[in-house]
């Protein structure tokens, strides 16, 4: 099974500031999805971003992007110009290309991020 | 749209009850989840269906059932309730080409 780490239980950011959050992962295949959710205190999860493993670019949604090293198995999520409202808990998350014989494209997520965003 | 509707929001139990979680969507979507979340903890997969009448199970399925009659619907049922099942309960939906969407949750207690 693939594994999803998330090795910043918390993290920090000031008002207007850059943070970057990591994740990496184990996969043994060349095709697949990462995805990263925000999970404010309203408990809903919210996709903020998504890439596809076969593509190079990375994905980019206004303030957030992504910094995808696929030989490293690495996806970082960057945020910038942090607002008060990025506050939230933020997952990685993998699913497999495979649908019906891999959990039916389900997400394998990390432990979370908590983002504390500061005046 | 009301997307992945999920019932109800909170519920306590005692130990040794039973209930079952409803899930319904209204997006057409073959494929339907539950995961449960954990403080301090990813969510993880407890059983999935691929479309109505196939169900299977995912990574933590212990104590657990569901049923896939129609396209839209997808309960959870606890049979005896145990401490260990006191979690967050999401429901999820997906769509071909599409990413989950997912539902607001519902928070389990069980005392």
């Amino acid at each position: 099974a693939q594994t999803v780490t998330q090795s910043q239980p918390e993290m920090s950011v000031q008002e207007a500031e850059t943070v970057t959050l990591s994740c990496t992962y184990d996969t043994s295949e060349s095709d697949y999805y990462l995805f990263w959710y925000k999970q404010p205190p309203s408990r809903q999860m919210i996709l903020v971003i998504r890439q596809e493993a076969y593509k190079q670019q990375n994905a980019t949604e206004n303030r957030f992007s992504v910094n995808f090293q696929k030989a490293a198995k690495s996806f970082s999520l960057k945020i910038s110009d942090s607002q008060l409202g990025d506050a939230a808990m933020y997952f990685c998350a993998y699913r497999s290309p495979t649908g019906i014989k891999d959990s039916g494209y389900a997400l394998n997520f990390g432990k979370g991020t908590s983002l504390l965003v500061t005046p | 749209n009301a997307g992945v509707t999920q019932t109800p929001k909170f519920r306590i139990l005692k130990i040794g009850q039973s209930m079952t979680l409803q899930c319904t969507q209204d997006m057409n979507h073959n494929y339907m989840y539950w995961y449960r979340q954990d403080p301090g903890m990813g969510l993880k997969l407890i059983y999935y269906s691929v479309g109505a009448g196939i169900t299977d199970k995912g990574e933590v399925p212990n104590g657990y059932n569901v049923s896939r009659s129609t396209t839209e619907d997808f309960p959870l049922r606890l049979e005896l309730a145990a401490p260990s099942q006191t979690s967050v309960y999401f429901c999820a939906s997906k769509g071909r080409n599409q990413p989950q969407h997912f539902g607001d949750g519902t928070r389990l207690s069980i005392l």
